[in-house]
């Protein structure tokens, strides 16, 4: 099954404890990328790649970082995490960026930080 | 200024009605126009998407673009109960050094009354 595989689904963690998320998709996608989704302010990009070993800031980079070694896996770190991190994330990955080629999620990673 | 502008509802229709969500965008050289649907709790699922002016149908949905206008709206016709969810509307922009940023709207919350 074509998808992409996000975990943990939850996680609490306290302040300042280094955390990985985990994304990893099965459909060759050159393209994938993390986004935020907070009440009000929708979905934000953190990060993006084009490829392997491309990656770029999106809007929200802050306090995140990510790594693009395999063309299947784009996992999100975060070295300190603090309460305003506390959000729901998703992976989203997509074939590339020609006309109608739109995002596959992951199913997700409420992370709560305290 | 927000550049993908949606109302945030709910909005609520009687089941069997049409359910009309609307979406407006401020980058003027956006090329592709998606609609993806988020159910409580789960991730953005993509529905339509669409590039050229006129109407796009896809069963009971059909996507409408206006590039002139900047608005794009997506019609849900023969609503039912299982249609409630969050439609997010999301523009891809023009390609800058490789990349098309995509930009989601907040998303607008349905709600289909039996």
């Amino acid at each position: 099954e074509a998808q992409v595989t996000q975990n943990p689904r939850y996680l609490i963690t306290v302040t300042g404890k280094k955390l990985t998320v985990t994304c990893s998709q099965n459909m060759n996608h050159e393209y994938m990328s993390w986004y935020r989704q907070d009440p009000g302010l929708g979905l934000r990009q953190i990060y993006y790649s084009m490829n392997v070993e491309v990656t770029d800031k999106g809007d929200v980079p802050e306090g995140y970082k990510v790594s693009r070694k395999e063309k299947r896996n784009f996992p999100l770190i975060l070295e300190s995490p603090s309460p305003n991190q506390t959000s729901l994330y998703f992976c989203a990955s997509s074939l590339s960026l020609k006309q109608g080629n739109g995002y596959t999620f992951g199913s997700g990673t409420r992370l709560t930080v305290v | 200024q927000k550049e993908v502008e949606q109302n945030s509802g709910p909005l609520s229709v009687p089941e069997g009605a049409i359910a009309s969500l609307n979406c407006t965008y401020s980058d003027r050289g956006s090329q592709s126009f998606f609609w993806y649907r988020q159910y409580s709790g789960k991730s953005p699922e993509l529905i339509m998407f669409i590039y050229s002016n006129g109407d796009k149908e896809d069963g009971r949905f059909t996507a409408q673009l206006n590039k002139a206008s900047q608005y794009v709206s997506l019609l849900i016709r023969d609503s039912q109960p299982s249609d409630s969810a969050t439609y997010l509307c999301a523009v891809k922009g023009e390609r800058s050094g490789g990349y098309q940023k995509v930009t989601f709207g907040i998303g607008t919350k349905l709600q289909v009354i039996p």
